[in-house]
């Protein structure tokens, strides 16, 4: 099984509906994030998280949500679905000042 | 705020080269610098991690170094093969929670 698992891994959505992105870690880490990729623009923080008491905004928070259920699972909504979040949505974990890992990515397509 | 470039934007090599991919970041208080690779619609790999107190990093045909003062890091790969055909993306950890900063990455071909 992968450290990092997301789901779904696609999934098109239309515009206005509340979408959930989750993602589980095995990795025994405190520290989860959520990013974003869009061509050309390298990949953006949205949220972070130290601990299931703890989250941040990243860089584009805007337009979006997240739940730290426990200290193995994040999630990222997408409250009112627009098409410029159409995306490619990667949930990362790390310990401290350590090594990144990253999931294989959600491909969202908002119509 | 951290900016992070990548030179070349793309880069096509035969079987056998030796390479280097550079990434220069604005910012020289960094965590950690990380090298990953990604591959078209997947997640990424992470290749190397060099901590800021250390100068350079080791695996197989891959090298990276860091020089924080200058802001610059190179990855090295050597005798690349057609399998080592990827984006190569290189992103800086920030304080405050290992926060990464990419850059918008090397897109790799190794030609037979």
């Amino acid at each position: 099984d992968a450290d990092v698992t997301q789901t779904p891994r696609n999934r098109i959505t239309k515009t206005g509906k509340r979408i959930m992105l989750e993602c589980s870690q095995t990795k025994g880490h405190d520290r989860m994030y959520w990013y974003r990729q869009d061509p050309g623009l390298g990949l953006r923080l949205i949220y972070y998280s130290f601990d299931v008491k703890d989250i941040n905004k990243g860089e584009i928070s805007d337009g979006y949500s997240v739940s730290r259920q426990a200290q193995a699972k994040f999630s990222l909504s997408l409250e009112s679905a627009i098409p410029n979040q159409t995306a490619l949505y990667f949930c990362a974990t790390s310990g401290g000042a350590a090594e990144a890992f990253f999931g294989q990515g959600t491909r969202l397509t908002v119509v | 705020k951290q900016e992070v470039t990548q030179i070349p934007a793309a880069l096509s090599v035969p079987e056998g080269e030796n390479l280097v991919l550079n990434c220069s970041f604005t910012d020289s208080a960094i965590y950690n610098l990380q090298w990953f690779r990604q591959d078209p619609g997947k997640g990424l790999t992470s290749l190397l991690l060099i901590q800021s107190s250390q100068r350079e990093q080791t695996s197989g045909r891959l090298n990276a170094s860091l020089d924080k003062s200058s802001g610059r890091s190179t990855l090295y790969i050597a005798a690349s093969q057609p399998g080592d055909s990827a984006t190569y993306l290189c992103a800086v950890g920030m304080g405050g929670g290992n926060k990464l900063t990419f850059g918008t990455g090397t897109q790799l071909k190794v030609e037979l």
